[in-house]
């Protein structure tokens, strides 16, 4: 059964970092692409980030660029999201979510973990 | 950047009642780059349909997905008491990927 399992999340100042962390298992974690999505508070999902299965290809939305990094260990079997100068609109439930082997689409998903931004 | 536009916002209906859900994207992308996800409140969204028409595992043969170019649609023949919920669309056509902005479909 494939679980994914957020943590990290949690209250910070505008400006602060955070890193998320997603431990998978159930599956061959290095075979498979990997995304995080966010929801901020009431509103729709929105792409954030993904990796390739080797973590040698990452992308981003721009609003995250230059602040976020993703990232994997794949001997740890556990998916990454650093967070640098966060600001009040990253206030979201973060959710991890595995790729299927077409990129792209997402077949599990985590609970989610909450950031929230705030002074 | 692809937009995906979801109608209507919300859709009342009642159980049993067939549920027709658009997605319009703002160019042409391949119908096999279009999914859709299920959300309940407090939950994770769930994947429901893939590469446009495929039900991804485990979803029942009520749900099904059709379209080409910008429209796309999910329907849902006979509404469940379960199936009320928000759906989104989504793209994997190009980066970033992006999502709809969601259809609640609520209790009539």
């Amino acid at each position: 059964e494939v679980q994914l399992l957020e943590s990290g999340g949690g209250l910070v100042q505008p400006g602060g970092s955070l890193r998320l962390s997603c431990a998978a298992s159930g599956f061959t974690f290095s075979t498979y692409a990997m995304t995080w999505v966010r929801q901020a508070p009431g509103k729709g999902l929105e792409w954030v980030s993904a990796i390739s299965g080797s973590g040698g290809s990452t992308y981003y939305v721009d609003s995250v660029k230059g602040r976020f990094i993703i990232s994997r260990d794949n001997s740890k079997n556990t998916l990454y999201l650093q967070m640098d100068s966060l600001r009040a609109e990253d206030t979201a439930i973060y959710y991890c979510a595995k790729e299927t082997s077409s990129w792209g689409t997402f077949d599990y998903w985590g609970q989610g973990t909450l950031v929230a931004v705030s002074s | 950047e692809i937009v995906l536009t979801q109608s209507p916002a919300t859709l009342s209906l009642s159980p049993g009642e067939r549920a027709t859900l658009s997605c319009r994207a703002s160019q042409t992308i391949a119908s096999n780059t279009l999914a859709w996800y299920q959300q309940t409140p407090g939950q994770a969204p769930r994947l429901l349909i893939y590469d446009g028409s495929n039900r991804a595992t485990g979803i029942p043969a009520r749900f099904s997905g059709s379209g080409s170019g910008t429209d796309f649609t999910l329907t849902i023949s006979s509404l469940e008491p379960e199936d009320f919920a928000v759906y989104y669309c989504q793209q994997r056509n190009s980066w970033p990927r992006t999502f709809g902005q969601g259809t609640k479909v609520d209790i009539k």
